[in-house]
């Protein structure tokens, strides 16, 4: 069965202090993963898509990178408005339906 | 700023109205879909729109009823409707992909729907 694992859950750090999301996946045939931000009470935004093993990309603080079993979202020296839900979703081969992680919430303090 | 427009923002309803949530891009996608999200949950599918026929139905309840009058809007038609399904509703398009490279999603900012 096509599953995501996101962790941690939640994720405390002060300002400046780096870290790394984790996504575990298990899927047949990836076309996909993929990496959105979501404020509270507001849609996700699009952040990545990775296709294949060994693949990173990079947008201001935030860096994605892909193995054949999970995806890491590192966050360099973060500032309090990177503070947000960070959600994973997978797209098998095959589909256009997306399976979601239950995201991880993260809070940068000053 | 997003690309997908969804209106209204905000949207309580009681339990005999009816009433819809309507969603534009212009992207030149030809797939729109429509999200359910509950509180500290991950967005749930309802229902795919591809080259504006419905091509995914995931066992929705008849009392959603979405319309897609052609390839840049997207409208979902609420008509009694329980307080559980207070949520917040989400409108996503992405370039029409059956096969190959994954198919990035993008959404609007969201519906808030309270039904009392």
């Amino acid at each position: 069965e096509d599953q995501v694992t996101q962790s941690p859950e939640a994720l405390r750090l002060q300002e400046g202090e780096s870290s790394s999301l984790n996504c575990s996946y298990t899927v047949s045939g990836l076309r996909g993963l993929f990496w959105y931000r979501q404020d509270p009470g507001k849609g996700p935004e699009f952040l990545f898509t990775l296709y294949s093993a060994g693949e990173e990309k990079e947008k201001e603080r935030l860096k994605a990178t892909l193995t054949k079993k999970e995806s890491f979202l590192h966050i360099t020296a973060p500032k309090p408005e990177d503070s947000a839900t960070y959600l994973c979703a997978v797209q098998a081969a095959g589909t256009y339906k997306y399976i979601f992680g239950t995201g991880t919430r993260l809070k940068v303090l000053a | 700023d997003t690309e997908v427009t969804q209106t209204p923002k905000h949207l309580v309803m009681g339990m005999t109205n009816k009433k819809s949530l309507k969603c534009e891009q212009h992207m030149g996608h030809r797939a729109m879909y429509w999200y359910k999200q509950k509180a500290k949950k991950p967005p749930e599918l309802m229902f795919v729109y591809s080259y504006e026929k419905l091509s995914i139905n995931e066992s929705v309840p008849s009392r959603f009823s979405p319309e897609c009058p052609n390839s840049s809007l997207l409208n979902l038609h609420l008509h009694a409707l329980q307080p559980e399904d207070s949520a917040l509703y989400l409108c996503a398009s992405s370039p029409f992909s059956d096969r190959g490279s994954g198919n990035t999603i993008y959404f609007g900012e969201g519906s808030w729907l309270t039904v009392v």
